[in-house]
């Protein structure tokens, strides 16, 4: 247990439907990342939060995508109108505050099925 | 293009062999390279990391080595057990900012009795 909890982890639903999981970092992180990951491929970047300011998105993450980290804390990410396209592992990472090099944590991830 | 190459994409090997893994990268501005294992279905879990100063880092059974010259890097598995099955992620961070990770496909491991 690296300390980063996600919430579900696993979610099946149908298409068109809004889904939306939650990311709970280690509590003195400051960094908070997602990714997604599709079977057989390494993790793919979605964004990037600072505290409570989004400072990058990739361009994966689209209009349908949204994500959160209100307070600084937890994070959630939305997926709207979901399509079978965007079944995959999303996952969810913090680190501590300092360079670039400080380590990463990932959670055990939340496994989408959309049908 | 950011890119991180690894190979073999998978390989299989018996108990208590050793085995090397292969990471090419074209990450730019470079800050720091990682690997990370990971069990089927779970998060990855970090290994090891390198800055750009450090040519060779281990991590028990584990050991990485960085050439930033060449843009490479690898990981040497001593002794292979069984728990070592898994896929094997070698990660670059392009970032010294953000810490934002660029991702290889994985080489999956597989280690027989």
């Amino acid at each position: 247990d690296t300390g980063v909890s996600q919430d579900p982890r696993h979610k099946i639903t149908k298409r068109g439907q809004n889904v939306t999981f939650r990311c709970d970092p280690i509590s003195e992180h400051n960094r908070l990342y997602w990714y997604r990951q599709t079977l057989g491929q390494g993790p793919e970047f979605l964004t990037y939060f600072q505290n409570e300011a989004q400072l990058e998105k990739s361009r994966l993450l689209s209009d349908r995508f949204s994500a959160e980290r209100p307070k600084g804390s937890f994070s959630t990410l939305e997926i709207q109108r979901t399509e079978q396209g965007d079944s995959a592992m999303y996952l969810c990472a913090s680190s501590a505050p300092g360079t670039g090099s400080t380590e990463a944590f990932f959670g055990q991830g939340t496994r989408l099925t959309v049908v | 293009k950011n890119q991180v190459e690894q190979s073999p994409q998978s390989l299989i090997i018996l108990e208590g062999k050793n085995c090397t893994l292969q990471c090419n990268y074209t990450v730019s501005p470079f800050s720091n390279l990682r690997w990370y294992k990971q069990d089927t279905g779970r998060g990855p879990v970090s290994l090891t990391i390198m800055t750009f100063s450090e040519n060779t880092k281990s991590n028990g059974r584990y050991t990485a080595t960085l050439d930033a010259d060449t843009k490479q890097s690898s990981l040497h598995i001593t002794a292979s057990q069984l728990s070592d099955s898994a896929s094997y992620i070698c990660v670059v961070s392009a970032s010294s900012n953000t810490g934002k990770l660029i991702f290889g496909q994985g080489t999956t491991l597989q280690v027989k009795p």
